[in-house]
């Protein structure tokens, strides 16, 4: 079946502008966790959606970091007014049943964003 | 396609034993593999490895690649309790980084 994809796969962008990165999660999962790995450095927690809970925001790094999750689907982060340090491959993962249940996260492909 | 493949999909042992969990890739343009121990929220960094052959260790784990086969283990020794997560390995490319679909270790006392 098909499994987590994100869109675009790569995205070069100026320094300044927005860009909006979008998750696919599998068809079923209530939990989505959006990570970005920068380089040389670790996974990096950003936010959690469960089903119609309120997400789990305690990751994002700044108030130019945001999330939607619509009907409990996809899911599309937002970075405004991007900086160089913004950028790094932007993983999303999706799941069944709540966090730390130990289930699975499948990931997606990622989103390799360069802030020029 | 690439393709990241974990082994064992589970793993139930007892504390003091030893495992040693598998991951295979099938990637163009490799250029590292990762080690993560996920227990709830976000995945904890193990191991980067980049060169074959070159064993990186940690305490009681530790973890080495084999370029040739395209494979790396995990290897973790006198097993805790506190060990009990999941494993997952990433392979990062030129072109993205790629997720297995990692190992659920449960230690039991």
């Amino acid at each position: 079946g098909a499994g987590v994809s994100q869109s675009p796969s790569n995205k070069v962008t100026e320094k300044g502008k927005d860009v909006e990165l979008r998750c696919d999660p599998i068809s079923g999962h209530t939990a989505l966790y959006w990570y970005r790995q920068s380089l040389g450095q670790g996974l990096e927690f950003l936010i959690y959606f469960q089903g119609n809970s309120a997400p789990d925001k305690s990751g994002l790094p700044s108030d130019r970091f945001s999330a939607e999750r619509t009907g409990g689907s996809v899911s599309t982060l937002t970075i405004q007014r991007t900086q160089q340090e913004d950028s790094a491959v932007y993983l999303c993962a999706s799941k069944w049943g709540l966090a730390g249940g130990g289930d699975t996260q499948y990931f997606g492909p990622g989103t390799r964003l360069t802030v020029l | 396609e690439d393709k990241v493949v974990q082994s064992p999909l589970s793993l139930v042992v007892h504390e003091g034993d030893t495992v040693t969990l598998n991951c295979s890739y099938e990637v163009t343009n490799f250029r590292s593999l990762l080690w993560y121990k996920q227990e709830k929220k976000a995945p904890t960094f193990l191991f980067m490895l980049t060169s074959s052959g070159i064993e990186k260790k940690s305490g009681r784990l530790s973890s080495i690649l084999d370029k040739k086969e395209l494979s790396s283990i995990l290897n973790i020794t006198a097993t805790q309790t506190g060990d009990s997560a999941i494993y997952l390995c990433a392979v990062l490319s030129n072109n993205d980084m790629r997720f297995g679909a990692g190992t659920r270790l449960t230690v039991k006392p």
